[in-house]
């Protein structure tokens, strides 16, 4: 079945410790991202990857990093979460081309952190 | 810059009537593509429609349908005939015009729609 699997799927943490939400898609995808969603604000990027090796910045990425050292996998690392990265994130992944693919986004990680 | 507005935060059906959910995209790019996707209470997103700027014909899909109209920048999603299984979150997304940019979605605020039986 082709999908995008994420764990955690829930996350409760302190303020300074490092997590890692792993993303891993199978359907040999050359785009992958992360998004967050907050009330009121919808979902918005915090960083994407055209394909491995490849990553960059989007909208939001203070506070996160990630690496894409294997086509099928994505993790969006936090070196010291803060409580405003309490959210809900997304990892997201389609194929790439001249027009924009529609994207399959995995279940969802709800990451609290006190 | 891109922008997507939802104005309705919420929407009290009750099943069986009609329902339409409002979509306006701001955009300076002369290609581009909007989705519609559906987020149930179980939480994931899932894809429901993607239509590029150069096709405006409308789009049905059972009791769901698109009505697309570049003039007034709006991409309107109706729900025929509700029924309890489409209460969700339902959010509007605009894309770069090519997938080689950045890919990224600039999804609207969402719109919470909730029918009771």
């Amino acid at each position: 079945e082709a999908q995008v699997t994420q764990n955690p799927r829930y996350l409760i943490t302190v303020t300074g410790k490092k997590l890692t939400v792993t993303c891993s898609q199978n359907m040999n995808h050359e785009y992958m991202s992360w998004y967050r969603q907050d009330p009121g604000l919808g979902l918005r990027q915090i960083y994407y990857s055209m394909n491995v090796e490849v990553t960059d910045k989007g909208d939001v990425p203070e506070g996160y990093k990630v690496s894409r050292k294997e086509k099928r996998n994505f993790p969006l690392i936090l070196e010291s979460p803060s409580p405003n990265q309490t959210s809900l994130y997304f990892c997201a992944s389609s194929s790439t081309g001249r027009a924009p693919y529609e994207q399959y986004f995995g279940p969802g990680t709800r990451l609290t952190v006190t | 810059a891109q922008k997507v507005t939802q104005a309705q935060t919420e929407i009290s059906v009750v099943e069986k009537e009609d329902v339409t959910l409002d979509c306006v995209y701001e955009t300076r790019d002369t290609t581009y593509y909007l989705f519609w996707y559906k987020q149930p209470p179980s939480g994931e997103l899932v894809f429901l429609i993607r239509r590029n700027s150069f096709d405006e014909q409308n789009e049905i899909s059972g009791r769901y349908s698109w009505n697309f109209q570049k003039s007034t920048s709006s991409f309107n999603f109706t729900i025929t005939a509700s029924q309890v299984v489409d209460s969700a979150v339902y959010f509007c997304a605009l894309s770069d015009p090519y997938g080689g940019a950045t890919n990224k979605l600039i999804f609207g605020t969402g719109t919470l729609l909730a029918v009771q039986p």
